[in-house]
């Protein structure tokens, strides 16, 4: 069975400050796909960015960067220089590495960051 | 041109009732999804089209059935609802299993 955590229910920043989303994964595949979704105040899903298992690579991509551990499972989420706009749910997502037509998302609970002024 | 449409955005209803939810993408992308999300935010899917053909269909209760008349259609119609179904519902697509997927804005089904 495959299980995403994200421990930070909540995080509140100051304007500027960077911070870090924590994201740990479980899963018995030896190839998945991680991902990372924002949802803004208005509801809607956006997708971020999908990283494969072999690549360990770290990603950026503009003030966010993705730091991939497959050592400790970890696939976090850095905002750097955190403005208002980035205020929102941010949920990691696993899904195993699929040949197939369809694939399902197993959804972390979420971390809600609040950015202030 | 939005990407993956769902209408209502807003469904309000009584218990008992049957309602539909639409869904349209235009992405050109062969698989479709249901997700539901429930008041603590957790997401978690229930069906899954490629091509019209039904490929995932979680633990959900029978009174929940999708219906895809076409690659770029996937449609949940929900019988005798219930107050537990009161959540927001996404549409979602994507290529293959392994591509990201693509959401609606939601639909937030509330029953009275």
């Amino acid at each position: 069975a495959q299980k995403v955590t994200q421990a930070q229910t909540e995080i509140s920043v100051v304007e500027k400050e960077d911070v870090t989303l924590d994201c740990v994964y479980e899963t018995r595949d030896t190839t998945y796909y991680l991902f990372w979704y924002k949802q803004p105040p208005s509801g809607e899903l956006v997708f971020l960015i999908r990283r494969n298992s072999f690549d360990e690579q770290n990603e950026i991509s503009g003030r966010y960067s993705w730091n991939f551990q497959k050592s400790t499972s970890s696939f976090n989420f850095t905002i750097t220089a955190s403005q208002v706009v980035d205020s929102a749910v941010y949920f990691c997502a696993l899904t195993r590495d699929s040949t197939g037509t369809a694939s399902k998302l197993t959804f972390g609970t979420g971390t809600r960051l609040q950015v202030t002024l | 041109d939005t990407a993956v449409s769902q209408t209502p955005k807003y469904l309000v209803t009584q218990m008992g009732n049957d309602k539909s939810i639409k869904c349209e993408q235009n992405l050109g992308h062969d698989t479709m999804y249901w997700y539901k999300q429930d008041s603590k935010k957790f997401l978690k899917i229930m069906f899954s089209y490629n091509n019209k053909e039904l490929i995932i269909n979680e633990t959900v209760p029978n009174r929940f059935s999708p219906k895809s008349p076409d690659k770029a259609h996937l449609n949940l119609h929900i019988n005798s609802l219930e107050l537990g179904d009161s959540a927001v519902y996404f549409c979602a697509s994507s290529q293959i299993g392994n591509q990201p997927q693509h959401f609606g804005d939601g639909t937030r089904l509330s029953i009275l």
